[in-house]
């Protein structure tokens, strides 16, 4: 299995500021993956963290808006820029697990709210 | 169907009572199939992954059936307790993307 910390756990911010989350893996994993889950909504991937080359970014998500940065194995960081009310979600970084068939381990995830 | 499909959106059961979900999912190019529980203010936790058509899992007074070829799954609790009260995620995985697509999720929310 694999335990991932997230931080932080929830944040209220202000419409055109910027928050960082942050995750750390107790192991290292090759593919780190950021969700979001909008109110009433699918979670839904966001892009996908490489370690030594840039993140794959799904359709409707571009890296001006959410930067991610993966320095090492164990640890990634994703960045909500510019923030407006309709960033306000729950964001979670998972990891896959090959030998336990692929399954994915969250972190706790983070509540924004953006005013 | 194109998209991952849960039913219902939310349910409310008395304790002691079973209950059933279900996960529609587009056939085509199907790889595997992942059942997830959330409970509030925690991680996602993995309950099954399932590959093969007729696939059945068991975990505890939790258990689902697969069919690959329908495009369905079933979650079934047996005798819910207030812990069972969480988000049931269902997740198809691509064969052609390996990307896992997620459905909105069951809410249950179990009552003493």
């Amino acid at each position: 299995s694999a335990v991932i910390s997230q931080k932080p756990s929830r944040d209220i911010c202000q419409r055109g500021t910027s928050l960082t989350i942050q995750c750390q893996v107790d192991s290292q994993v090759t593919m780190m993956f950021w969700y979001r889950q909008q109110p009433g909504q699918s979670l839904t991937l966001i892009a996908t963290a490489n370690q030594g080359s840039e993140a794959t970014y799904e359709s409707g998500f571009v890296i001006d808006k959410f930067p991610i940065s993966r320095p090492n194995l164990t640890f990634s960081t994703l960045t909500v820029s510019n923030m407006s009310p309709e960033d306000s979600s729950i964001y979670l970084c998972s990891v896959e697990v090959r030998e336990q068939g692929e399954k994915l381990f969250f972190g706790s995830g983070t509540q924004l709210s953006v005013l | 169907i194109l998209n991952v499909e849960q039913s219902p959106q939310s349910l409310h059961v008395q304790e002691g009572d079973s209950t059933n979900f279900t996960c529609s999912f587009p056939s085509s190019n199907f790889y595997a199939l992942h059942w997830y529980r959330w409970e509030t203010a925690k991680s996602p936790e993995a309950l099954f992954v399932m590959t093969l058509n007729g696939d059945e899992k068991k975990k505890g007074r939790i258990s689902a059936t697969l069919n690959t070829k329908e495009g369905y799954s079933y979650l079934y609790i047996k005798g819910s307790q207030p812990e069972d009260s969480a988000t049931y995620l269902c997740a198809r995985l691509s064969g052609n993307t390996g990307k896992l697509i997620f459905g909105q999720g069951t809410t249950l929310q179990v009552k003493p």
